[in-house]
C-alpha cells in the first residue's frame, strides 16, 4: 500500500522567509511519480510538479524548488523569501508508474501554510 | 482551465436523499476520478474511470456509484446520502498517458443535514 505523510499540519511564517515544507511518502513499487499541489483559498486545486522516481535531480522553478531523496523517501518543497500569495495549502501525492496504475493518486494530509505580511 | 466543470458547486440536502454529482470534460481525455476532500485527510480517491463504461472503485468507495456513459461526462451517486458523505468533491481528468498529472475541477461543496 501506498502512503504520502505531510507531518506539518500548519506553518505560520513572516513573509520573505524562506520555507520548506516536507513530505514522506512509502511504496513498494519501484517506478512511481511525486506531485505537489497547491490549494489557495479560493478552493482550486493547482498542479505545482511532477517527479519521476528514476530522476533524483533537484528542481527550481523561479521561488520553488524540490529536493527528492530516495534514500529517505522524501520529497520536500522549499518557497524562498516567501510572499502573501504563496498562503495555502500544499498538497504531496504518489502514483504508482506501471501500467495498472490509471494515474491514481494518493496525497498526503495538507499542510497549510500562512504567509503573514 | 484543463476544461473541467463540476456541477453543481454548492447542494444541501438531507439525509436519505440520492445525490448526483456532475463531471463534464472537454478535452477528450481518458482517465476520470472523483475524490473527496476532508480536514486531516487530503484527497482521497473514491472512484476512477479509465473508458466509456470502464470504472472501478478508489479507497472510499462505500455508499458511492459512478457512471460514465460518454467520454465527457463522469457522474457521481450518493444512493442514499448520509452525513458522512459531507464534504467537498473534486472531479480530476488525466492526460492520454495515465501517468500525467491530473488537472481538478473547481470541486462541488456537499452538505447533507
Amino acid at each position: 500500500a501506498q502512503k504520502v505523510t505531510q507531518a506539518q499540519t500548519e506553518i505560520s511564517v513572516v513573509e520573505k522567509e524562506d520555507v520548506t515544507l516536507d513530505c514522506v511518502y512509502e511504496t513498494r513499487d519501484t517506478t512511481y511519480y511525486l506531485f505537489w499541489y497547491k490549494q489557495p483559498p479560493s478552493g482550486e486545486l493547482v498542479f505545482l510538479i511532477r517527479r519521476n522516481s528514476f530522476d533524483e535531480q533537484n528542481e527550481i522553478s523561479g521561488r520553488y524548488s524540490w529536493n527528492f531523496q530516495k534514500s529517505t523517501s522524501s520529497f520536500n518543497f522549499t518557497i524562498t523569501a516567501s510572499q502573501v500569495v504563496d498562503s495555502a495549502v500544499y498538497f504531496c501525492a504518489l502514483s504508482y508508474a506501471g501500467g495498472t496504475s490509471y494515474g491514481k493518486l494518493t496525497f498526503g494530509q495538507g499542510t497549510i501554510l500562512t504567509v503573514h505580511p | 482551465d484543463a476544461g473541467i466543470t463540476q456541477s453543481p458547486r454548492h447542494k444541501v440536502t438531507e439525509t436519505g436523499t440520492p445525490v448526483t454529482l456532475r463531471c463534464h470534460q472537454t478535452e477528450n481525455h481518458r482517465y476520470m476520478y472523483w475524490y473527496r476532500q476532508d480536514p486531516g485527510h487530503g484527497l482521497r480517491l473514491i472512484h476512477y474511470s479509465y473508458g466509456v463504461k470502464d470504472t472501478d472503485k478508489g479507497e472510499v468507495s462505500d455508499g458511492y456509484s459512478v457512471s460514465r456513459s460518454k467520454t465527457e461526462d463522469f457522474l457521481l451517486t450518493l444512493e442514499s446520502a448520509t452525513s458522512s458523505q459531507t464534504s467537498v468533491y473534486f472531479c480530476a481528468i488525466g492526460g492520454y498517458n495515465s501517468n500525467q498529472p491530473q488537472h481538478f475541477g473547481d470541486g462541488t461543496r456537499l452538505s447533507i443535514l
